[in-house]
């Protein structure tokens, strides 16, 4: 069966970085994208972008830039979204999901908390 | 970017009852509609894709419709499983984006 298994749940000091996984199993991972979605209480979900996990091609919000990077280790059918220069307001919960377009399958969604 | 806004922000209603949720789209989002329900502590569900198709494995009682910039989810008749958070989403135009979602409740 479809799985999309995140890591665990990540506590950083501002300015600084985490790198978040999403291993997937159950298909073949290189034929579909991996997106990324955050959600926070106040600003609800937001689309970060996603990745072509065959080529590593990536597709980002516009909001994202700078603050993720999205990457692929084909070899262990795994995503990997990186935040940089931490800041309390990327405190959220963070999800991977099949496809570039989120649809049927997703991660259990990781949590960031960004504090000193 | 569009601009999705979805109402209520918080419904309340009781089992049986016929439950509409809305999302208006800032511009024409030619049907390029998703919904999706999120129980607490889970990650969201596709409950229908493309306005108006359901997911398999989808109750019946769930249905989409709308069109141009005007997007409804109808519950016709409310279980208590259904008490959850939903979401619209456009993907019309990229940045995908969602509605602040619905939180409904049983009274």
């Amino acid at each position: 069966q479809v799985q999309l298994q995140q890591s665990g749940a990540e506590l950083a000091k501002p300015g600084s970085s985490v790198k978040i996984s999403c291993k997937a199993s159950g298909y073949t991972f290189t034929s579909y994208y991996i997106s990324w979605i955050k959600q926070t209480t106040g600003q609800g979900l937001e689309y970060i972008g996603y990745i072509n996990t065959g080529s590593g091609g990536t597709n980002y919000n516009e909001k994202f830039k700078g603050k993720a990077t999205l990457t692929v280790d084909k070899s262990s059918s795994t995503a990997f979204m990186q935040l940089s220069s931490l800041t309390p307001d990327d405190s959220a919960v963070y999800y991977c999901a099949r496809g570039g377009l989120p649809g049927l399958y997703w991660g259990q969604g990781v949590m960031v908390t960004v504090s000193s | 970017d569009i601009q999705m806004t979805q109402s209520p922000s918080f419904l309340s209603a009781s089992v049986g009852d016929r439950v509409t949720i809305n999302c208006k789209a800032s511009q024409n989002i030619n049907k390029y509609l998703n919904w999706y329900q999120q129980k607490l502590g889970e990650a969201p569900k596709l409950l229908i894709y493309n306005t108006n198709n359901l997911q398999t494995g989808i109750p019946s009682r769930f249905s989409g419709s709308g069109s141009g910039t005007d997007y409804t989810l109808t519950i016709s008749s409310l279980q208590p499983e259904d008490v959850a958070t939903y979401f619209c989403l456009q993907h019309s135009s990229r940045p995908w984006t969602f509605g602040g979602g619905t939180k409904l409740e049983l009274k």
